[in-house]
């Protein structure tokens, strides 16, 4: 099976544009959730989607938004970016909707977006 | 914000030795992971330990969880110039019906060949 994919892989925005970034999860993999991993903050759960859905939103401003598709593919938006947003965006899917046994997630590779 | 403290920040080790990591966190948990990220890449899934589990083994990695001190270890014996990577443990959000991962702040492993 092909591996979760993220794309674009690199992106360079400007302060006050917005972004969308893109996930294709493991084919079957219902659920898809997203992280930023920055240098000060770490790794900080955004949102997680399961049959199109939001489940869980993690804290972070109106500015970060996300959905999911019928096929799972999930795009997540940043409007207005600023230079804090700069960060690796990773997308991990699984194919159990979570809650208590085990969810061991699939990472991407990451999209890797740099405000200036 | 972040479920707890890896320690040590960073490790350098020679190849051929064992190398051993630390994690601490805050509530309770159904599982603890542990996660691989070579530089600025995603994230690899190393091994799952459920709440009522001491033990865990996969390979050369040796996972131990003490629920009572809200604490985990990972070991990695006989390390190779290839496990030089960061490592993260990763904690469930208790409760929630959701894939939710909160995850510590790492540990920096350099192995020298």
């Amino acid at each position: 099976k092909a591996g979760v994919t993220q794309t674009p892989r690199y992106l360079i925005k400007t302060r006050g544009q917005q972004v969308t970034l893109s996930c294709s999860p493991i084919s079957g993999h219902r659920s898809v959730s997203w992280y930023q991993q920055t240098p000060g903050q770490g790794l900080q759960f955004l949102f997680e989607y399961f049959s199109e859905t939001q489940r869980n939103k993690g804290n972070f401003p109106g500015r970060f938004s996300g959905r999911q598709f019928s096929n799972s593919r999930s795009e997540m938006n940043v409007s207005t970016l600023e230079l804090g947003d700069s960060a690796l965006y990773l997308c991990a899917s699984s194919p159990h909707l979570g809650g208590g046994g085990d969810n061991e997630q699939f990472f991407g590779p990451g999209t890797r977006l740099t405000v200036l | 914000s972040q479920q707890g403290e890896e320690d040590p920040q960073a490790l350098s080790i020679q190849e051929g030795e064992n190398a051993t990591m630390n994690c601490s966190y805050k509530t309770s948990i159904n599982n603890l992971q542990w996660y691989r990220q070579n530089s600025g890449r995603g994230l690899v899934h190393l091994i799952l330990i459920r709440s009522n589990e001491r033990e865990k083994h996969s390979g050369r990695l040796r996972v131990t969880l003490d629920t009572s001190k809200k604490s985990s270890s990972l070991l990695i014996t006989a390390s190779r110039a290839a496990d030089t990577a960061s490592y993260f443990c990763a904690t469930d959000d208790y409760g929630g019906a959701t894939n939710k991962l909160i995850f510590g702040t790492g540990t920096l492993l350099a192995v020298q060949p």
